[in-house]
C-alpha cells in the first residue's frame, strides 16, 4: 500500500464548480504539502499545513490529523486551474518528501 | 535570484554519457531537495542538502548518481554512464529552513537515447 493516496486520479469539471481532491496518508507527518504542476513540469507550492484550515484565494486546505487526511478544495473553479495537484507530506522525522501520484485536474469552459 | 533556477533545461545523452545538471537555489535557501520524476507518476526523493552538508542521499538509485553543493549554495547532480532508465525530469527544490515552503526549479528533463 502506497504511503500516500490521492483521488480521484483524474477529474474533469466544468467552469465555476466547487472541485475537491482528496489525500490520504498511513504514517505519522510533520508537514503535508498541496503542490501543483502545469505541463511542462514547473511546480507550485500552493500550501504547507501541519493541522487546521488554509485558505488562499479561490483554495482552500485542510487536514484531519487524526484520521490521516487532508483536502484540496477549489471554489469557482477556472479552465486556468487545469493542472496536476500532488499531495506530498513530511513523515515525522524525517526530512524527505513522500509524493501521492497527483490528481489530473481539466477544467472546461 | 528570483525563484530556483536549473540549467540545463533539457538534456540529450547518449547512453554511457556522463551528464551534470545544476541548481541554483534562492539566495539564503539553506534546505535543498533533488528528486526525480518519471513521466506520469510523482516526483521521488533522491538527495538532501542541508548548506553543504548531504545529509540524505538514500534516494540515489545507485553509485552513479552523485550530488554536491560545495559551498552551501550552487548543486550538481552528476550522472555517470548515463542508461535509457535514468530518462526523467531531474528536479530541485529549495526552503529556507527545513519544514518551511518548498520552492522548485522549472526541472531538466534528461532524454537517454
Amino acid at each position: 500500500k502506497n504511503e500516500v493516496e490521492q483521488s480521484p486520479q483524474n477529474l474533469t469539471a466544468q467552469e465555476g464548480e466547487f472541485i475537491t481532491i482528496n489525500c490520504s496518508y498511513s504514517v505519522g507527518i510533520s508537514a503535508l504539502h498541496w503542490l501543483q504542476q502545469h505541463p511542462g513540469g514547473g511546480i507550485v507550492s500552493l500550501f504547507m499545513l501541519s493541522s487546521g484550515k488554509k485558505k488562499h484565494g479561490r483554495l482552500i486546505a485542510t487536514i484531519n490529523i487524526q484520521e490521516k487526511h487532508s483536502s484540496l478544495h477549489i471554489t469557482a473553479s477556472h479552465p486556468r486551474d487545469s493542472a496536476v495537484y500532488i499531495c506530498a507530506l513530511h513523515q515525522g522525522g524525517s526530512e524527505k518528501l513522500v509524493f501521492g501520484k497527483g490528481t489530473k485536474l481539466t477544467v472546461n469552459p | 535570484g528570483a525563484g530556483v533556477s536549473q540549467s540545463p533545461r533539457y538534456k540529450v545523452a547518449k547512453r554511457g554519457q556522463d551528464v551534470a545538471l545544476r541548481c541554483d537555489p534562492i539566495s539564503g535557501h539553506v534546505s535543498l531537495f533533488w528528486y526525480q520524476q518519471a513521466l506520469g507518476q510523482g516526483p521521488e526523493f533522491l538527495t538532501y542538502f542541508q548548506n553543504e552538508a548531504q545529509l540524505d542521499k538514500s534516494g540515489l538509485p545507485s553509485d552513479r548518481f552523485f550530488a554536491e553543493r560545495p559551498e552551501g549554495s550552487v548543486s550538481t547532480l552528476k550522472i555517470q554512464r548515463t542508461q535509457q532508465e535514468d530518462s526523467a525530469v531531474y528536479l530541485c527544490a529549495t526552503a529556507r529552513e527545513l519544514n518551511e515552503k518548498l520552492f522548485f526549479g522549472s526541472g531538466t528533463q534528461l532524454s537517454v537515447l
